[in-house]
């Protein structure tokens, strides 16, 4: 079984803090995405890194940013935290084309106040 | 990017009943699409793939019609623990690497 960890299910930070959220595939998959899901807004696709030390934006990238140092882990980073962040993080990971299925972590329920 | 939709819902149901769910999509060179599970405050699941020709998995039958552009979700002899929301997802096209999803139809299942 693909196995999509990440690193906390619930964090609270406050507001100009720089977060850290980490995601750990075990399955060598070449595609890591990160998403926010916010009620009545879906899914909707930060960044998503498509091989190691390669990224590209998603729909939503402002005040985000992500790195891939290697092929398991890819970061999310969020340099100054606001308010308008809190939401629900998750973590996604394909073996190669986004034709395929997304393995999701259980997510980072973030809390900015 | 193209957009999914699919009617939020909740569709209120009860035990025993059939309910579908259709999602409508934008891209016609999509060719791989769909549906997950979510329940609440979990991660999608994926719940099947969706073929050309419709695939049935026990009481969940999908279907694509490509000349209408949507898929549809039929559930048979809807159970409580069915009560989730369904997400369509339509994959990427092009040489993206990105599929699109739908925000989700809730499904309600009572006694």
């Amino acid at each position: 079984d693909v196995k999509v960890t990440q690193s906390s299910r619930y964090l609270v930070k406050r507001t100009g803090e720089k977060v850290f959220l980490e995601c750990v595939q075990d399955m060598d998959h070449e595609n890591m995405f990160w998403y926010r899901q916010d009620p009545g807004l879906g899914l909707r696709l930060i960044y998503f890194s498509y091989d190691v030390k390669m990224k590209e934006k998603g729909d939503i990238p402002e005040g985000y940013s992500v790195s891939r140092e290697k092929k398991e882990r890819f970061s999310l980073i969020l340099e100054s935290a606001s308010t308008n962040q809190t939401s629900m993080y998750l973590c996604a990971s394909t073996l190669g084309s986004a034709q395929e299925t997304q393995y999701f972590g259980p997510g980072t329920r973030l809390l900015v106040l | 990017r193209k957009e999914v939709e699919q009617d939020p819902g909740p569709f209120n149901v009860p035990e025993g009943a059939t309910v579908a769910f259709n999602c409508t999509y934008s891209n016609s060179a999509s060719q791989s699409f769909f549906w997950y599970r979510q329940d609440c405050r979990k991660e999608p699941k994926l719940l099947m793939s969706v073929y050309s020709s419709g695939n049935e998995d026990g009481r969940f039958t999908a279907q694509l019609n490509r000349a209408s552009q949507y898929i549809s979700l039929l559930i048979r002899d809807s159970k409580l623990s069915d009560s989730a929301t369904y997400l369509c997802v339509v994959g990427a096209s092009g040489g993206s690497y990105i599929p699109t999803f739908g925000r989700g139809t809730s499904l309600i299942v009572h006694p």
